[in-house]
């Protein structure tokens, strides 16, 4: 049974450029949560997907865009780069309904702004 | 605002106990959960407390205080393999995690 996979582990970009990241979750988990963790810092919540829509989302510009497949796979876009941007963005599922499940965390992504 | 609190950094022997302090508070409380994360790795799922008490699972033991906005995670018979971060998050009224900067724990043999 895989896990929850993201793509690519690594991305180096420049300031002003558009990203986007991929996630599949854990099978049979139907939710997609993105964190940024900056180095050091605890996961900042992005938003988390569910049923192809944005169900909930954290304090971040509208830079950050996203994505749900029917399949339950997603995508993070980030448009116009910072150098603030970069940060280490993790994906995380977990099955339906906002209480309590576990959240697996996916390996990552560690996106450099140069 | 919302904050969680919990110390930068700790330091422990090889075959002792640490516990990792870790208050909050926050808009609402549905949960507090314990992470383990290693050095350029994923966070993995240690413990869940919605209710005051101590929930112990082998080595490790979260307990939980409402009242008192506070919880901690006890590790017993400490391993070099536990050299790593522990982020304490807590699940708010909307259902968010709100995560705390984690703890760095290094074991000394």
């Amino acid at each position: 049974d895989a896990g929850v996979t993201q793509s690519p582990t690594h991305l180096i970009k420049t300031r002003g450029q558009q990203v986007t990241l991929r996630c599949s979750p854990k099978s049979g988990h139907d939710t997609v949560s993105w964190y940024q963790q900056a180095l050091g810092q605890g996961p900042q919540f992005i938003f988390q997907y569910y049923e192809e829509e944005e169900r909930q989302r954290g304090n971040f510009p509208d830079r950050f865009s996203g994505h749900q497949f029917p399949n339950y796979s997603s995508e993070l876009n980030v448009n116009a780069l910072l150098l603030g941007d970069s940060a280490l963005y993790l994906c995380a599922s977990s099955p339906s309904g906002l209480e309590y499940n576990e959240q697996f965390f996916g390996p990552g992504t560690r996106l450099t702004v140069l | 605002g919302q904050n969680i609190d919990q110390p930068t950094e700790m330091t422990a022997t090889e075959g002792a106990i640490v516990q990792i302090n870790c208050t909050y508070q926050t808009s609402g409380f549905n949960g507090l959960f314990w992470y383990q994360q290693h050095a350029g790795e994923a966070p993995t799922f240690l413990s869940y407390n919605v209710l005051d008490g101590l929930e112990e699972k082998g080595r490790f033991s979260s307990f939980l205080s409402r009242s008192k906005g506070y919880s901690y995670l006890l590790l017993k018979e400490l391993q070099m393999k536990d050299s790593a971060s522990y982020l304490c998050a807590v699940m708010d009224s909307n259902y968010q995690l709100i995560w705390g900067a984690g703890t760095k724990l290094i074991i000394k043999p």
